[in-house]
């Protein structure tokens, strides 16, 4: 069965930087696209990024554009996040996701949390 | 960057009542690419709806989505005491690929 499992999560000050990853099985890694979706304390879902089946192409969100980064390794079945620069309204759990079924979001993790404070 | 805005905020119902939730885009949804997800607390979002109309795998069909365009609509045709839970319609058509801030459907 399809599995999407965030790691790297934690507790970080601000201008500091993270590496989550997101391991995934169960299904072709390599030909889907995949999300970052975040989620603030008691707040809603924001989008963050996603990159391409092939890696070749990246998107993001306003808010992180220039701070984080997204990347693949299709050979692992492993997403990333690299988080630059964090601030404190950066504070989340964040959820990978696939893009899949009708190009919705149709798989998501257990998501992993970060905490970015003083 | 197109805003999606959700009403009510807030639904209160009872159990075996129907449920309307409306999605209201700043702009036009390119090819339907309008999706509705359900949330319990602690747990990840699950997708309900895609392409504005169709069930996912798996949902049950007193869960039906409708609209185009600009306007689109969630409706529960009788609210089981699992679907007491908060709703976010997404536009994954034109990036960035916005979320409605959320309703919630509570208990009366």
């Amino acid at each position: 069965q399809v599995q999407l499992v965030e790691s790297g999560g934690g507790v970080v000050q601000p201008g500091g930087s993270l590496r989550l990853s997101c391991a995934a099985s169960g299904f072709t890694f390599s030909i889907y696209d995949m999300h970052w979706v975040r989620q603030a304390p008691g707040k809603g879902l924001e989008w963050v990024a996603l990159i391409r089946y092939d890696g070749n192409n990246k998107y993001y969100a306003d808010s992180v554009k220039g701070r984080f980064t997204i990347s693949r390794d299709n050979s692992k079945s492993t997403l990333f996040l690299q988080m630059n620069s964090l601030r404190v309204e950066d504070t989340a759990v964040y959820y990978c996701a696939r893009k899949g079924l009708g190009a919705a979001s149709d798989y998501w993790g257990q998501g992993t949390l970060v905490t970015v404070s003083s | 960057e197109i805003v999606l805005t959700q009403s009510p905020a807030t639904l209160s119902l009872s159990p075996g009542e129907r449920a309307t939730l409306s999605c209201r885009a700043s702009q036009s949804v390119s090819s339907s690419y309008l999706a509705w997800y359900q949330q319990k607390p602690g747990q990840a979002p699950r997708l309900l709806i895609y392409g504005a109309s169709s069930r996912a795998t798996g949902i049950p069909d007193r869960f039906s989505g409708s609209g185009s365009g600009t306007d689109f609509t969630l409706t529960i045709s009788r609210l089981e005491s699992e679907d007491f839970a908060v709703y976010y319609c997404q536009q994954y058509g034109t990036s960035p690929f916005t979320f409605g801030p959320g309703a919630k459907v509570d208990i009366k």
